[in-house]
């Protein structure tokens, strides 16, 4: 099992619409989530990220954490087409000499 | 304050040759880790240094090495280049080993023929 799984995608959404973003995870002992958007030919640049659980909100962006199910959520409200991109969860190491895990990715396209 | 920057941007190599990557991390960081991008596997983690130590290194083969310089800059060499090592190779600096916020450079785009 992987330690971090992310829904693949691709999404194609009108203007405007709610997107909704997910990842697993396998480790209980995870505490930060955090998440990134790569454009086309560009590295991966930090979002936001959240310690343990419950929600972050940062203007059109809200992550979500519910370490129950392990399930971890990014929500666009109000998609523009510039939020056009990859967008990867990713989980920081627990201790230093650990190594980060990133999900594959979700490519999202925000249609005008 | 610069970003992370990696050089060269684009490079094309055949098989069987080697390539050494660079990577300036951020003023301060000390701190760079190493990626591999691909369609399908994604980002797979390579090799972190941090004060010119390789501090972890993820499942590659001992093809792939790098190391570490006093003024944290950074290179990755591979050798003896197969087709399967086409891929954006990018590195990342954060402050401290493993810190959760860990910052990018635009990548390498290596194209192996």
């Amino acid at each position: 099992q992987k330690e971090v799984e992310q829904d693949p995608g691709p999404l194609s959404v009108p203007e405007g619409a709610i997107v909704s973003l997910n990842c697993t995870y396998s480790n209980s002992a995870f505490q930060y989530f955090m998440w990134y958007r790569q454009y086309s030919r560009k590295g991966p640049e930090l979002l936001m990220y959240t310690y343990s659980s419950g929600n972050k909100e940062d203007g059109r962006f809200t992550a979500q954490v519910d370490k129950s199910s392990k399930y971890i959520s990014l929500f666009i409200r109000d998609s523009q087409p510039s939020d056009s991109a990859t967008y990867l969860c990713a989980i920081p190491p627990t201790n230093t000499g650990n190594q980060f895990y990133f999900g594959t990715g979700t490519s999202l396209t925000v249609i005008p | 304050k610069a970003g992370v920057t990696q050089t060269p941007r684009y490079l094309i190599k055949t098989r069987g040759q080697q390539v050494t990557l660079s990577c300036s991390p951020i003023s301060g960081h000390r701190s760079v880790s190493w990626y591999q991008q691909t369609p399908g596997q994604g980002l797979q983690f390579l090799f972190e240094y941090f004060s010119e130590t390789q501090r972890n290194k993820g499942n590659f083969p001992g093809r792939f090495s790098g190391r570490q310089f006093s003024n944290s800059r950074s290179e990755m060499n591979v050798s003896t280049l197969e087709l399967g090592d086409s891929a954006l190779y990018l590195c990342a600096s954060s402050l401290i080993p493993s810190g959760v916020e860990q910052y990018f450079g635009p990548g390498t785009r290596l194209t192996v023929t």
